[in-house]
């Protein structure tokens, strides 16, 4: 069946770039998703790449995947105290974005 | 407009009652789904709903978990006979046909 994985923790610098890794099994993914909760709330989508596309970006958030090593990453440019969040990678399986798989969520520190 | 609204933000009930989740998602959106994340973990589909079509009740854990769509807007989730692991967040989500799903703030159950 689909898996996502990602790492569970990552902290960085305030200032720095922050990378969050993903890896995902369904080749048939049409849409992959990245979406942010920070505590006590809801998913806020933060973008989308569609599986023909390379590359993304969108002000300080940059989306790459490598759909031959089905590899998705989200890049923060000079990451911020407001960017400590859980950062969730989905993909919509099967070219429908009805039922998300999630990954576990990477917790995003940024360090002052 | 307004985003998904889910009521009540915070349930706490006793272990063997039922409990009602409500969602209300955004005007104009066709489909509807509900999520669950447990402590720790990713999210996990339950039930989605499109239109006037059947259900897709694939992700419901037991049969004590149910849900309907109000004319094809509201939607309620229950629980009955809620057990101790039912205690998670209960996410709603809703898009336009199956494209981007759009999430409330969900429901914070405790089951004592």
């Amino acid at each position: 069946g689909e898996d996502v994985e990602q790492s569970l923790f990552l902290s960085v610098r305030e200032g720095d770039s922050s990378v969050i890794n993903c890896t995902y099994t369904d080749s048939s993914s049409t849409y992959l998703y990245w979406y942010k909760q920070e505590p006590g709330a809801g998913l806020q989508l933060l973008t989308y790449i569609f599986s023909n596309m390379d590359m993304k970006q969108d002000q300080r958030l940059t989306v790459l995947l490598n759909k031959k090593d089905k590899h998705l990453s989200l890049r923060i440019a000079d990451t911020q105290t407001g960017d400590s969040a859980i950062y969730f990678c989905a993909e919509s399986p099967s070219g429908s974005a009805r039922q998300l798989t999630f990954g576990s969520g990477t917790q995003l520190t940024v360090l002052p | 407009g307004a985003g998904v609204s889910q009521s009540p933000s915070n349930k706490v009930t006793e272990k063997g009652k039922d409990v009602e989740l409500r969602c209300d998602p955004i005007s104009g959106h066709t489909a509807l789904y509900w999520y669950r994340q447990s402590l720790g973990q990713g999210l996990e589909f339950l039930i989605y709903f499109q239109g006037n079509s059947a259900p897709d009740k694939s992700g419901l854990p037991s049969d004590r978990f149910s849900a309907e769509r109000t004319g094809g807007s509201v939607s309620t989730l229950t629980i009955q006979r809620t057990q101790q692991e039912d205690s998670a967040v209960y996410l709603c989500a809703s898009s336009f046909l199956e494209e981007t799903q759009y999430f409330g703030p969900g429901t914070r159950l405790l089951v004592l």
